[in-house]
């Protein structure tokens, strides 16, 4: 069973829509990433949520908006999409420890 | 299922003691493989790899691939105390999926 799964695997919309990303971990961590990987593949931290609180939100355009329904799922909804949000992006869960578990990757294009 | 196995686990080591960590693939449709160093938060990216026998340096920090037996080799000369963290592997295919190991937990004992 896959312990990180993300949906779609890839998505490729127009400017100006809405979409979202969802992600699932069967691990029972209690922390949940997103991560944007941009073209020079850094890693760049976008939220955290421990417990379904959020606990990091890094300098993120407000058309980005997480939602936690429960501790095993972290979605990541988009608004009004532009052309800069083309990218990989990442969930990940955590539980005790530094090790984080990533999902597969959502790759998002912005026609 | 394509995996990515990374070796060992955790590993402790004394500042000035040189390492390696290995990373095992089984991938279809490989196309490049990547290491991260993560500390507190975000991974940071150290190296890809795409082609056989070409070694990759940065400071003290070196890689080469093996794509005819499947394996990566991360080596750290001369450790320091932040170099302590988790090292990731992973692996592209040609549909840019990625495929992460589990990560090797490095600590540097001063």
């Amino acid at each position: 069973d896959t312990a990180v799964s993300q949906t779609p695997k890839y998505l490729v919309t127009q400017m100006g829509n809405d979409k979202s990303i969802k992600c699932e971990q069967n691990l029972g961590h209690d922390t949940m990433y997103w991560y944007k990987q941009d073209s020079k593949k850094f890693l760049k931290i976008m939220f955290s949520y421990n417990n379904k609180e959020l606990i990091i939100n890094e300098t993120v355009p407000n058309r980005f908006s997480p939602k936690s329904p429960d501790k095993a799922h972290l979605n990541l909804h988009i608004n009004s999409l532009e052309l800069g949000d083309s990218a990989v992006y990442f969930c990940a869960s955590r539980a005790r420890g530094l090790t984080q578990y990533f999902g597969p990757g959502t790759r998002l294009t912005v026609l | 299922e394509d995996k990515v196995v990374q070796s060992p686990l955790s590993l402790v080591v004394h500042e000035g003691d040189t390492v390696t960590l290995n990373c095992s693939y089984e991938v279809t449709n490989f196309r490049s493989l990547l290491w991260y160093k993560q500390e507190k938060k975000a991974p940071t990216f150290l190296f890809m790899l795409t082609s056989s026998g070409i070694e990759k340096k940065s400071g003290r920090l070196s890689s080469i691939l093996d794509k005819k037996e499947l394996f990566s080799i991360l080596n750290i000369t001369a450790t320091q105390t932040g170099d302590s963290a988790v090292y990731l592997c992973v692996c592209m295919d040609s549909n840019y999926q990625l495929i992460w190991g589990a990560g090797t937990k490095l600590i540097i004992k001063p």
